[in-house]
């Protein structure tokens, strides 16, 4: 799997649209784009993934750039629960039966 | 649905000490992982499951040894605990065939080894 680069923390107003980066130079045309975050004490959490396209779910938006190698989660309107770690994975499509791989991720703090 | 769940949320061992974290989950997910979170890191991959009977190592299996009998439970035995495995438990299952995956993860289990 190809690995991630994220700054260790960032701040965000409340209320703000949070905007996480994450750098895959190393991508594979066959990698998907996933992130996760982790509130204090509590187990990970899915939040959206992506190929190509940008993808938008109820918790956030995804944007990848064209070539691939890197990407921004959105949180359109961060509230005080979503200070968490966010993780950028990025990951094969059905492939390799092993888990994920979490670097450090980044902290995001938002204050009110 | 309870999704994934975990047992004990707390321990705390002696070592040389062993125990089995418990981990079920009911979405009848066919893979099942076990990680380990130690202060200020990602997690790491113990073991993990394909399906019922089938196991395999993750990045950091010693010491520890699963089974998975049943498509819904994925024990994690720690033998002869050592202070170097006190950290935060984090089971987790999906569905996958093909494609992307989504993983649920339970709530954790946080075990200190003095």
């Amino acid at each position: 799997d190809a690995k991630t680069t994220q700054p260790p923390s960032m701040d965000c107003a409340e209320g703000r649209a949070a905007n996480l980066p994450c750098n895959h130079s190393t991508i594979s045309g066959n990698e998907y784009v996933y992130w996760y975050r982790q509130i204090h004490s509590q187990g990970p959490q899915y939040i959206i993934h992506g190929l190509k396209n940008n993808e938008t779910n109820e918790m956030a938006s995804l944007i990848i750039t064209e070539d691939r190698k890197s990407s921004t989660l959105i949180l359109p309107h961060a509230t005080l629960r979503d200070t968490a770690v966010y993780y950028c994975i990025v990951r094969a499509s059905g492939g390799g039966a092993d888990g994920l791989t979490f670097g450090k991720g980044t902290h995001l703090i938002i204050q009110p | 649905n309870a999704g994934v769940t975990q047992t004990p949320k707390f321990r705390i061992l002696k070592i040389g000490q062993s125990m089995t974290l418990q981990c079920a989950q009911d979405m009848n997910h066919n893979y099942m992982y076990w990680y380990r979170q130690d202060p200020g890191m990602g997690l790491k991959l113990i073991y993990y499951s394909v399906g019922a009977g089938i196991t395999d190592k993750g990045e950091v299996p010693n010491g520890y040894n699963v089974s998975r009998s049943t498509t819904e439970d994925f024990p994690l035995r720690l033998e002869l605990a050592a202070p170097s495995q006190t950290s935060v438990y984090f089971c987790a299952s999906s569905y996958r065939l093909l494609g992307a995956e989504e993983q649920y993860f339970g709530p954790g289990t946080r075990l200190t080894v003095t």
